[in-house]
């Protein structure tokens, strides 16, 4: 059975401080995909990472970077100089590889989500 | 490129009827998926649809249904509505293409749905 772990519910920062989001997983199978999710008031959910099991390498885009690591199964996420505008709901998911034409699909396994608020 | 777009957005329905939740995927997009969104489960996998089949189903009451049609476009039905089944249904849409390869999902608005 997969699961996703986000310890933290709830999170408050004072605008451009730096601030990371916290996430666990568990799963058997050696061949995962890992992503973050981001939860405006709005409810959309937007993609913001995808990553697969094989690749450990740490991701940055602009102030979003994402630190995977398969020795404490953790992906987590880092805002940094947060804004106003980062204020949402984050969800980290877990996957299982899919292959066409087999039962797998393509459901993901989310985490209870941690909310961020940023103030001014 | 549309996003996913999912109607109607908004629905209000009584105990014991059953409603019908559309989903247009985004142009290409093959896979179709369901997630039911509630402030006690949290975010919750319904089943998903590819080439017209169901191809996984989450842990969830037969009332829960779904199609997908040849436009790749789907439905979920609820039948026997209860009220714990008030939730934001998100639809999300994946390119689905290449063997082991899975693509990222893509989510619609979602429609609110309300039971009393």
């Amino acid at each position: 059975a997969q699961k996703v772990t986000q310890a933290q519910t709830e999170i408050s920062v004072v605008e451009k401080e730096d601030v990371t989001l916290d996430c666990v997983y568990e799963t058997r199978d050696t061949t995962y995909y890992l992503f973050w999710y981001k939860q405006p008031p709005s409810g959309e959910l937007v993609f913001l990472i995808r990553r697969n099991s094989f690749d450990e390498q740490n991701e940055i885009s602009g102030r979003y970077s994402w630190n995977f690591q398969k020795s404490t199964s953790s992906f987590n996420f880092t805002i940094t100089a947060s804004q106003v505008v980062d204020s949402a709901v984050y969800f980290c998911a877990l996957s299982l590889s899919a292959r066409l034409n087999s039962n797998s699909g393509y459901a993901l396994n989310f985490g209870k989500g941690t909310s961020l608020l940023v103030t001014p | 490129k549309a996003g996913v777009t999912q109607t109607p957005r908004y629905l209000i329905k009584t105990r014991g009827q059953q409603v019908t939740l559309s989903c247009s995927p985004i142009s290409g997009h093959r896979s179709v998926s369901w997630y039911q969104q509630t402030p006690g489960q949290g975010l919750q996998f319904l089943f998903e649809y590819f080439s017209e089949t169901q191809r996984n189903k989450g842990n969830f009451p037969g009332r829960f249904s779904g199609r997908q049609f040849s436009n790749s476009r789907s439905e979920m039905n609820v039948s026997t509505l209860e009220l714990g089944d008030s939730a934001l249904y998100l639809c999300a849409s994946s390119l689905a293409l290449g063997d082991r390869e899975i693509n990222e999902q893509y989510f619609g608005p979602g429609t609110r749905l309300t039971v009393t």
